[in-house]
């Protein structure tokens, strides 16, 4: 059973600071995805890394994939009140369209 | 870009009656809908997959009973709460895999249906 599980679970940081979410998963797994949900609100896609070594930025995140160690992780510099939200990773295989998601990470930025 | 609607966005019932939410791909066609369910809080627990034109797939420990699902065109899956009791009370999101150029699984979600059963 593929198992993903995201560290921390909370995390509150004030404005200007960098930090790393982090992001595991039990199996090997060919694609992993970050998404971040606003409450009440539905998913928005922010990345999608599809190879070993693989790094996307957009803005002040940034997101890599280790494959060999099951580990992609999301890079946050100089947090801004607007990246409050919470931040899901999710995986799947090829050929497998379903999607197996972290358990959250409730990031909260401190003006 | 990709879009799904999703239809109500909030409901409230009455225990024992049914709830029909629905979920469209708005500009591309999508043979396989998803349906989700999150609790308060919690991460996204896939329910079933749905399969335009045939049964969908229900996830371990689902009743298919009581959430029917019908993928009757290209566009269109409606997810339906048959006599809803107050622990169905959740949010509901469907999703759609549009086609990326990496051929990743690109999925879009819809906004969401928030159900409340009194």
């Amino acid at each position: 059973e593929l198992k993903v599980e995201q560290n921390p679970l909370f995390l509150s940081m004030q404005e200007g600071k960098n930090y790393t979410i982090y992001c595991n998963y039990s199996t090997t797994s060919d694609r992993l995805y970050w998404y971040r949900q606003d409450p009440g609100k539905s998913l928005e896609s922010l990345f999608v890394l599809l190879s070993n070594g693989a790094v996307k930025q957009e803005g002040r995140l940034m997101a890599s994939l280790d494959t060999k160690a099951r580990l992609s992780t999301l890079h946050i510099t100089a947090a801004v009140h607007d990246l409050s939200a919470t931040y899901f990773c999710a995986v799947d295989k090829a050929g497998n369209e379903k999607l197996t998601f972290g358990t959250g990470t409730r990031l909260t930025i401190i003006p | 870009g990709a879009v799904v609607s999703q239809h109500p966005s909030r409901v409230i019932c009455k225990s024992g009656t049914s709830v029909k939410i629905e979920c469209r791909s708005l500009d591309f066609q999508a043979t396989t809908m998803f349906w989700y369910r999150q609790f308060p809080k919690q991460s996204l627990m896939l329910m079933a997959t749905s399969n335009e034109g045939s049964k969908a797939t229900y996830e371990q420990g689902v009743e298919k009973d009581k959430f029917l699902i019908n993928h009757a065109s290209l566009t269109l899956s409606t997810l339906t709460v048959t006599s809803a009791h107050p622990e169905d009370s959740s949010f509901y999101i469907c999703s759609a895999r549009f086609p990326g150029s990496s051929g990743a699984n690109v999925l879009t979600f819809g906004a969401g249906s928030r159900l409340t059963v009194l």
